[in-house]
């Protein structure tokens, strides 16, 4: 089954951009990806579908600001002027036939 | 709007059980597949179980395989979880949540969340 690998913390300052990092296990790097935003004591909200060809879909009501990249294995969610409410908790998320996988999640902290 | 509301979450003993209830609308449910994901106190997130749209077809994590059976009632738009024997390691929030499909995908709406703890 595939394995999603994220670095636990990252930051940058307000009206910056910061650029998140989800990679997909070896020999699961086409799959399509889920980015979703977890902000402190809220439940979870769906951002976007990522595929591999950097192809990417928004939810409802996800500001323009939000961005998704690929490459090769690697799946980015890039956020630009970044505002205090963008601090929070990133997930990635794909799955295999039988299984769906989450990322370990990116602290973001604006500054 | 879609709008997906848990309830039957709490306190339950160490072997003990409880069902949780996920009530649905604003899609045409019995079309999607539906999840629980459920959230550890300061843990990440956890899938648990995905039940298809005709519900002919569920898939269970291993920690949850024989102990949490997933249903749901289309004509209710209702999703079910039901937990046997729970254990200490159970407790977090669950979460009800959409796929993006009609079966196993990935999440594109999810509820407010149950809280589950299990405590003697």
């Amino acid at each position: 089954q595939p394995v999603l690998t994220q670095s636990s913390s990252a930051s940058a300052s307000l009206g910056s951009s910061v650029k998140l990092t989800c990679i997909l296990s070896s020999g699961h790097g086409s799959y399509i990806i889920a980015w979703h935003q977890q902000q402190p004591g809220k439940a979870p909200r769906y951002l976007m579908k990522l595929e591999g060809n950097g192809s990417y879909k928004k939810g409802s009501a996800v500001p323009d600001r939000f961005s998704g990249s690929s490459s090769g294995a690697d799946r980015y969610l890039t956020i630009a002027n970044l505002q205090s409410e963008d601090e929070a908790d990133y997930y990635c998320e794909t799955w295999d036939s039988n299984t769906v996988v989450f990322g370990g999640g990116t602290k973001l902290t604006v500054l | 709007e879609v709008q997906l509301l848990e309830s039957g979450g709490g306190l339950a003993q160490p072997g003990g059980s409880l069902r949780l209830s996920c009530a649905a609308s604003g899609f045409a449910f019995n079309y999607y597949a539906m999840s629980w994901v459920r959230q550890a106190p300061g843990k990440g997130l956890e899938w648990v179980s995905t039940i298809s749209g005709s519900g002919d077809n569920t898939y269970n994590a291993d920690s949850v395989k024989g102990r949490f059976t997933l249903s749901r009632d289309n004509s209710k738009n209702t999703l079910f979880l039901q937990m046997n024997s729970l254990r200490a390691e159970d407790t977090a929030v669950y979460y009800c949540a959409r796929e993006d499909g009609s079966s196993l995908r990935f999440v594109d709406y999810w509820g407010q969340g149950t809280l589950v703890t299990v405590s003697s």
